[in-house]
């Protein structure tokens, strides 16, 4: 069965850096598009960024553009999220997800929290 | 970017009872509207995409219909396991956006 499994979360301060990654099994990682996307209790849920199957097409949301850099490895069937310059209004749950605009399936999340 | 409404943020609502609940877009998305389910702890589950066509495994008593900016999820009759936070989100361009959910919770 899909299985999206994340890591690296964790506390950091804020200016900070961290990377997500996101090991998937159960399916044809290279045949899929890919997305991260964040939950908080307060916004919600919002889309972070998109990395089609191949990797040549890629999108970020205005809130992290600049800051963050999607990345994936086919070989490994591993998804990553590079995050610097970390600001604490990017605390929340971050979930890796299947998909080119529906999301058929998500991982169960890791939390990240930037606070001082 | 376009945005999600939904409405209303909370329904209080009895086991059997039917439900409606409704999207709206600030901008025309045509059909690419897709409803997720979300419980406690849980990542959220694709229900409905394309407006209207249900998700594998998904139960017959979810139904969804709309097109342009209005959208609709309706349960025909609730049981336990179907509250929960649903959500839609469109995918008509990007960002993808997501609306603030709406609240299925037992009367």
């Amino acid at each position: 069965q899909v299985q999206l499994v994340e890591s690296g979360g964790g506390l950091v301060k804020p200016g900070g850096s961290l990377r997500l990654s996101c090991a998937a099994s159960g399916f044809t990682f290279r045949d899929y598009n890919m997305n991260w996307i964040r939950q908080t209790p307060g916004k919600g849920l919002e889309w972070v960024s998109f990395v089609s199957d191949g990797g040549d097409t890629i999108y970020y949301a205005d809130s992290v553009k600049g800051r963050f850099t999607v990345s994936r490895d086919n070989a490994k069937n591993l998804l990553h999220l590079h995050m610097n310059s970390l600001r604490p209004e990017d605390t929340a749950l971050y979930y890796c997800a299947r998909g080119a605009g529906d999301i058929d399936y998500w991982g169960q999340g890791t939390q990240v929290t930037v606070s001082s | 970017e376009i945005v999600m409404t939904q409405s209303p943020a909370t329904l209080s609502v009895s086991p059997g009872d039917g439900v409606t609940l409704s999207c709206r877009a600030s901008e025309y998305v045509g059909s690419k509207l897709a409803w997720y389910q979300q419980k406690p702890g849980q990542a959220p589950r694709l229900l409905i995409s394309d407006g209207s066509t249900r998700a594998a495994g998904i139960p017959a008593r979810f139904s969804a219909s709309g097109s342009g900016t209005e959208f609709t999820l309706t349960i025909s009759s609730l049981e336990s396991e179907d509250f929960a936070i649903y959500y839609c989100q469109h995918f008509n361009n990007w960002p993808l956006t997501f609306g603030g959910g709406t609240k299925v919770e037992i009367k």
